[in-house]
């Protein structure tokens, strides 16, 4: 079972540019969402998704953007790279409405920006 | 507002001692409740959850968790930690009728040989 994949697993930025991390899982899980995670804070939402077609922000969106065109996969973009958006960025996924079902990760992105 | 404290940023435990990391919530209804572990370049793996019933329950790897209602707690225990157990772990609530998680901000647990 592939689960949730994310791809790449590394990257590094230069200020401005912009980039696109990948999420794809294979579970026909309806909810998706991205994090990121930085030294000492736990995971902040960025952006989730209820299925295709519906995204909604979480607590950190500014800088990025999502979109859902498909149950498999939620990309999620960065128009112009800040040094504060390095990070590790986590994708996961839960399969159903109740928040009783635990969400599902993927291994994470590093990306610095530079 | 839904909140989780993880109140030990970092724990020292001598291999085959007794582990237990600390979680605190704050919801107004009995939440749904887990524990990860993040091992170093990893994403996060389920080591258990709570949603209702019997308040002590089992997990992988050997751990257990307690809810106590009157506390606000879901503590994280094992009895005999490994070195492989070595990792970071995160305290996490599902509040109900929502889509979204609140994480605590994580306990790094080290291990001495």
């Amino acid at each position: 079972n592939a689960g949730v994949t994310q791809t790449p697993k590394f990257r590094i930025l230069k200020i401005g540019q912009s980039m696109t991390l990948q999420c794809t899982q294979d579970m026909n899980h309806n909810y998706m969402y991205w994090y990121r995670q930085d030294p000492g804070m736990g995971l902040k939402l960025i952006y989730y998704s209820v299925g295709a077609g519906i995204t909604d922000k979480g607590e950190v969106p500014n800088g990025y953007n999502v979109s859902r065109s498909t149950t498999e996969d939620f990309p999620l973009r960065l128009e112009l790279a800040a040094p504060s958006q390095t990070s590790v960025y986590f994708c996961a996924s839960r399969p159903v409405a109740n928040s009783n079902q635990p969400q599902h990760f993927g291994d994470g992105t590093r990306l610095s920006i530079l | 507002a839904q909140s989780v404290t993880q109140p030990d940023i970092h724990i020292t435990v001598s291999e085959g001692a007794s582990l237990e990391l600390r979680c605190n919530y704050s919801y107004g209804a009995t939440p749904y409740l887990f524990w990860y572990v993040q091992s170093p370049g990893q994403g996060l793996q389920l080591l258990l959850k709570y949603f209702s019933g019997d308040t002590l329950v089992q997990g992988i790897k050997g751990f257990e968790a307690e809810f106590k209602r009157s506390q606000s707690s879901f503590n994280l225990r094992k009895p005999s930690v490994h070195w492989s157990d070595a990792a970071e772990y995160f305290c996490a609530v599902g509040a109900g009728g929502t889509y979204k998680y609140i994480f605590g901000t994580g306990t790094r647990l080290k291990v001495l040989a």
